[in-house]
């Protein structure tokens, strides 16, 4: 469990304020990926990474930058936080050969406000 | 918009009894399927994948699948109380590569009673 660790786990900000999500592996997992889940919505896909400075948007982007500057950390930025990413950001990585199989971080509780 | 279907439940089963999920998806030329096991306030778990038709067992988990009726399902014997999660069904269309062509469905709440 301690291949990927996310940071902070809980955090409460106010609307338009800045915040920044770090998820950190030590796996050398090429892929990694941010998700949100709220209920009645499921997982949904973020942002991913397919290696260093390679990332691109996933179903729900929009408000949500990344950056991957090592390989063991994929960052997940809220320009200006709004109530609606209030959410559980879940973190996941995965291997080369995989095309389904992901191991996910505990998870970080934003609450906007 | 591709979907993954499931029943949010409770479902509620026995223990010792067998607790069947199903899920069922929208893209035809979906290629792989996976069953995450997610306890309250804890992330996803992969317990099950499956790649082609037919049954796969691991343990007391089987997992089925039928691409003819786009229908994936998940089989727990002899059911636990720790086997009381939320069971997420996803499922990927694209054949290689990275995960981002990944659904999930929403998830089915498995009870087992004591």
């Amino acid at each position: 469990d301690a291949g990927i660790t996310q940071s902070p786990r809980h955090k409460v900000t106010e609307t338009g304020t800045p915040v920044t999500l770090r998820c950190h592996q030590t796996e050398n997992h090429r892929y990694m990926y941010w998700y949100r889940q709220d209920p009645g919505h499921g997982l949904r896909l973020i942002h991913y990474s397919y290696g260093v400075k390679d990332t691109d948007k996933g179903e729900v982007s929009d408000g949500y930058s990344v950056s991957r500057s090592k390989t063991e950390d994929f960052l997940l930025t809220l320009e200006s936080a709004t109530s609606s990413q209030t959410s559980v950001y879940f973190c996941a990585i995965s291997d080369t050969s995989n095309t389904g199989e992901l191991f996910f971080g505990e998870g970080s509780r934003l609450t906007v406000l | 918009q591709k979907e993954v279907e499931q029943n949010s439940g409770p479902l509620s089963v026995p223990e010792g009894a067998i607790a069947s999920l199903n899920c069922t998806y929208s893209d035809r030329g979906s290629q792989s399927f996976f069953w995450y096991r997610q306890y309250s306030g804890k992330s996803p778990e992969l317990i099950m994948s499956i790649y082609s038709n037919g049954d796969k067992e691991d343990g007391r988990f089987t997992a089925q699948l039928n691409k003819a009726s786009q229908y994936v399902s998940l089989l727990i014997r002899d059911s636990q109380p720790s086997d009381s999660a939320t069971y997420l069904c996803a499922v990927n269309s694209y054949s290689g590569g990275g995960a981002d062509g990944l659904t999930f469905g929403k998830g089915t709440h498995l009870i087992i009673q004591p």
